[in-house]
């Protein structure tokens, strides 16, 4: 069974531009989950789509968005970079039913410039 | 809201010795807590889980933990480590509602020595 895979695993953008990250969580899997690790901020949560539905959501400012597509593959946006935006950037997905694991991607390590 | 405390930020430790990865977490409903390793570069991978049950939870790796609900405690043990063990670790919960959204420690990196 293939992981959760997440591409591209690196990016450089300058600042004032737009990235799109995407993820593509394990077959069957229908809640996708983005989190953002920085070295002083740790892990926060960013938000959580279930059935191409928004669940839940983190305090990150409006210029942080995401969607789920019909086959549960995820996309994640930011518009307007900042220099705070590089972090690493991981999807998490997970099966049915709040017993269920969040299995996690490599991630995407974004550098802004 | 859930919070989790890791009390150390970094364990060194020599190979062969036994370790302890102490996590504390605060929180008003019932939870489900984690531990979760990362190596460099890459995402996390899932140690254990506590769900309900038996208080003492085996993992992966060697890896053990002990839910301790009077003193609202989740810390990771492990009899004897490896040099491969070096990594960083983190500690989770989620709200056991269906709510899947996870709060995580700070992590603790783990230097395992020759």
């Amino acid at each position: 069974k293939a992981g959760v895979t997440q591409t591209p695993r690196y990016l450089i953008k300058t600042r004032g531009q737009q990235v799109t990250l995407s993820c593509s969580p394990i077959s069957g899997h229908r809640s996708v989950s983005w989190y953002q690790q920085t070295p002083g901020q740790g892990l926060q949560f960013l938000f959580e789509y279930f059935s191409e539905t928004q669940r839940n959501k983190g305090n990150f400012p409006g210029r942080f968005s995401g969607r789920q597509f019909s086959n549960s593959r995820s996309e994640m946006n930011v518009s307007t970079l900042e220099l705070g935006d590089s972090a690493l950037y991981l999807c998490a997905s997970s099966g049915q039913g709040v017993n269920t694991e969040a299995f996690f991607g490599q991630g995407t390590r974004l550098t802004v410039v | 809201a859930q919070s989790v405390t890791q009390l150390d930020s970094q364990v060194p430790v020599f190979e062969e010795a036994p370790v302890e990865l102490r996590c504390n977490y605060s929180s008003s409903v019932s939870v489900y807590l984690f531990w979760y390793v990362q190596y460099p570069n890459q995402g996390l991978q899932l140690l254990l889980k506590y769900l309900s049950g038996s208080t003492l939870v085996k993992g992966i790796n060697g890896f053990e933990a002990e839910f301790n609900k009077s003193q609202t405690s989740f810390h990771l043990r492990k009899p004897s480590v490896h040099i491969s063990d070096t990594a960083e670790y983190f500690c989770a919960v989620v709200r056991g509602s269906g709510n899947y959204k996870l709060t995580f420690g700070k992590g603790t990196l783990l230097t395992v020595n020759p």
